[in-house]
């Protein structure tokens, strides 16, 4: 399955909403998709997982939707700190392949 | 608390081979497979592989069978992956990362820098 993420660069304020769209090429069983922050030099830090399932310690301005193909994370309102690079991953059925990522920056 | 705690930094020639270790704690390690994760530098992650604590079971991503071994060590709640016949552009940083019961990756180590220089 290779998984589309858009758009490639998001410049967005403080504030603002953010929608971050994973496509994938093939359905993902059991909608295991999951959701992935990354801040410079760090590892990333799972944020949702099975499309909608928010990973304990999460804000609840992340969300997570979607199914079959066509997933997106939502931000509902953008603090300083969310803005990072975010990957989506299937673990539907090996190999767990990544998306390229969703650079988040501000505007 | 759940901790992975990698291996450090290496440097290593081409065509020669590293072993990157990642040791486990806060948890019953044989319930929990275990993935690899690496990231060049400025590029996204690619998923390399997983393995089955439990039982040794493992999944190697195409474009790295062959040249990757993983296993683990249930005495010391260590997972290693061995990279072989390394190239400049496994240049690299390496993540473990523990798999929850469904699959998706809750816990990360702090990462393996790889370079692959002459």
């Amino acid at each position: 399955i290779v998984l589309t993420q858009s758009p490639g660069t998001l410049s967005l304020s403080p504030g603002e909403r953010a929608t971050l769209s994973c496509r994938a090429s093939q359905r993902v069983a059991g909608n295991y998709l999951a959701w992935y922050q990354q801040r410079p030099g760090q590892a990333p830090r799972l944020l949702i997982y099975g499309a909608s399932g928010r990973a304990t310690g999460i804000p609840d301005r992340f969300s997570g939707s979607g199914s079959g193909t066509d997933f997106t994370l939502t931000i509902s309102s953008l603090e300083p700190e969310d803005f990072a690079v975010y990957y989506c991953q299937q673990y539907g059925g090996s190999p767990y392949a990544f998306g390229l990522g969703t650079k988040l920056e501000i505007k | 608390q759940v901790q992975l705690v990698q291996s450090g930094a290496e440097v290593k020639k081409p065509g020669a081979s590293v072993k990157v270790s990642c040791k486990a704690s806060g948890y019953t390690f044989n319930n929990y497979g275990i993935d690899w994760v690496r990231q060049a530098p400025g590029q996204g992650l690619e998923w390399m592989g997983w393995i089955s604590v439990n039982n040794g079971n493992t999944h190697i991503a195409q474009r790295f069978q062959g040249r990757v071994t993983l296993t683990t060590d249930t005495s010391t709640a260590t997972a290693y992956m061995d990279l072989r016949s390394l190239r400049s552009d496994d240049t690299a940083v390496y993540f473990c990362a523990r798999e929850a019961a469904t699959g998706f990756l809750l816990y990360w180590g702090q990462g393996s820098l790889l370079t692959v220089s002459s």
